[in-house]
């Protein structure tokens, strides 16, 4: 079974406007943390945020906040208020804890979802 | 700081080469790691390392071998390349297990033909 699952191939939003990109995610460890990452064209792996399992507050980083809905398991990715330069592939990416058998050195990366803002 | 750096950027191998790729970072952090990333798909971890002189396998490990004789460098060595060696490879290194940011390199892409 998959461990993060990114349902969204492709997404289009407008300048300005705010995107939601979906992660589910699957794990029986009481203790994780989920992590988005950009990739733009040019290669490199940008990290935009994190959120841990036992954190009371959704994780804010100025324009990106994370929508963790823990009972759903999911972890969305919000870009608020999007620029040319967020077109990237985004990446949703878990870190399970011992009890599953991971470690704190291991990530798992979903497929990715390929985001295109439109001027 | 220069970070996470690899060398070569790019490169083309033929069927049963052997090659190095070079990870270098300059944060003095304990942690590296190795990941590829085939086409379409996301990072997967090939090999990691919690300090000079110890490594361990991740979820890909076979075709590859590691070192880590300094806390600075990280090679990732291929021994006789196959074609489905061909991907994009990343490393990325973190001060300790309890960070939660990896920082990555800015990737090799190999070919193996």
């Amino acid at each position: 079974a998959q461990k993060i699952t990114q349902t969204q191939p492709g997404m289009f939003v407008q300048e300005k406007e705010a995107v939601t990109l979906d992660c589910t995610y699957d794990t029986s460890d009481p203790s994780y943390g989920l992590f988005w990452y950009k990739q733009p064209s040019s290669g490199e792996m940008i990290f935009l945020i994190y959120q841990g399992s036992y954190d009371q507050q959704n994780a804010t980083e100025g324009r990106y906040s994370l929508n963790f809905q823990k009972a759903r398991k999911s972890a969305n990715l919000v870009i608020s208020a999007s620029q040319l330069g967020d077109s990237a592939m985004y990446f949703c990416a878990m870190r399970e804890g011992r009890r599953s058998g991971g470690s704190n050195y291991k990530l798992t990366f979903g497929k990715g979802t390929l985001l295109t803002v439109n001027p | 700081n220069a970070g996470v750096t690899q060398t070569p950027k790019f490169r083309i191998l033929k069927i049963g080469q052997s090659m190095t790729l070079q990870c270098t970072q300059d944060m003095n952090h304990n942690y590296m790691y190795w990941y590829r990333q085939d086409p379409g798909m996301g990072l997967k971890l090939i090999y990691y390392s919690v300090g000079a002189g110890i490594t361990d396998k991740g979820e890909v490990p076979n075709g590859y071998n590691v070192s880590r004789s300094t806390t600075e460098d990280f090679p990732l060595r291929l021994e006789l390349a196959a074609p489905s060696q061909t991907s994009v490879y990343f490393c990325a290194s973190s001060y300790s297990e309890r960070t939660y940011e990896q920082y990555f390199g800015p990737g090799t892409r190999l070919t193996v033909t």
